[in-house]
């Protein structure tokens, strides 16, 4: 299997310009996973979808992110406007299934997108 | 909220020693811990998950456990390699991944 793919893997923009992020997750994975990774804060999770579904997006930060999976093997994550405090790796990850009783998978990760605001 | 720490922030050690890289969290309603390793501008690799019921787990030369009651669990490493320098973070799924700051490892040849 390709893996989880993430595309672009740089992205540099202006301020004030939308930023779309994409994820195409491992074939048959029906969780899916973004998260944002800076020094100051870590590894942050944005939000994860259940058979495309948004399950819980708390860590979305404010409302100019937003994130879509329209099907099972494609996900966005759109920063509109942005803003140089978005710089940051974004991470897709992809699971079996996510969720308690036992029904949890590792998570497998992508390489990344590191976005640059100026 | 869940907190989980990792200590220590950083070690170095010569080639061939044995170590042990620390994981606490404060809420043991868990479904599981993954350990992840990431070397430099790279993504996350997971090496070991260790589901709630579970007290350890083996792979190659790792070693995970998990004591959920105390909120800990470790990665023991044996015979370090320069090859396994990296960062190295564990991750505690409870509905949600909360992710520690990891333990950034530096092997001596």
């Amino acid at each position: 299997d390709a893996g989880v793919i993430q595309s672009p893997r740089h992205e540099v923009t202006e301020m004030g310009q939308e930023v779309t992020l994409r994820c195409k997750p491992i074939s048959g994975h029906n969780s899916l996973f973004w998260y944002r990774q800076t020094m100051m804060r870590g590894l942050e999770l944005l939000i994860y979808f259940n058979n495309n579904v948004p399950i819980d997006d708390s860590g979305m930060p404010e409302d100019r992110f937003s994130a879509k999976m329209p099907n099972a093997s494609f996900s966005t994550l759109k920063i509109q406007p942005s803003e140089p405090r978005d710089s940051a790796v974004y991470f897709c990850a992809s699971s079996l299934e996510f969720g308690g009783g036992g029904g949890s998978y590792e998570q497998y990760f992508g390489p990344g997108t590191r976005l640059t605001v100026t | 909220k869940q907190e989980v720490t990792q200590i220590p922030a950083a070690l170095s050690v010569p080639e061939g020693e044995n170590l042990v890289l620390n994981c606490s969290f404060t809420d043991s309603a868990i479904y599981n811990l993954q350990w992840f390793r990431q070397d430099p501008g790279k993504g996350l690799t997971s090496l070991l998950l260790i589901q709630s019921s579970q007290r350890e787990q083996t792979s190659g030369r790792l070693n995970a456990s998990l004591d959920k009651s105390s909120g800990r669990s470790t990665l023991y490493i044996a015979a370090s390699q320069p090859g396994d320098s990296a960062t190295y973070l564990c991750a505690v799924n409870a509905g949600k991944s909360t992710f520690g700051d990891g333990t950034t490892l530096t092997v001596k040849p």
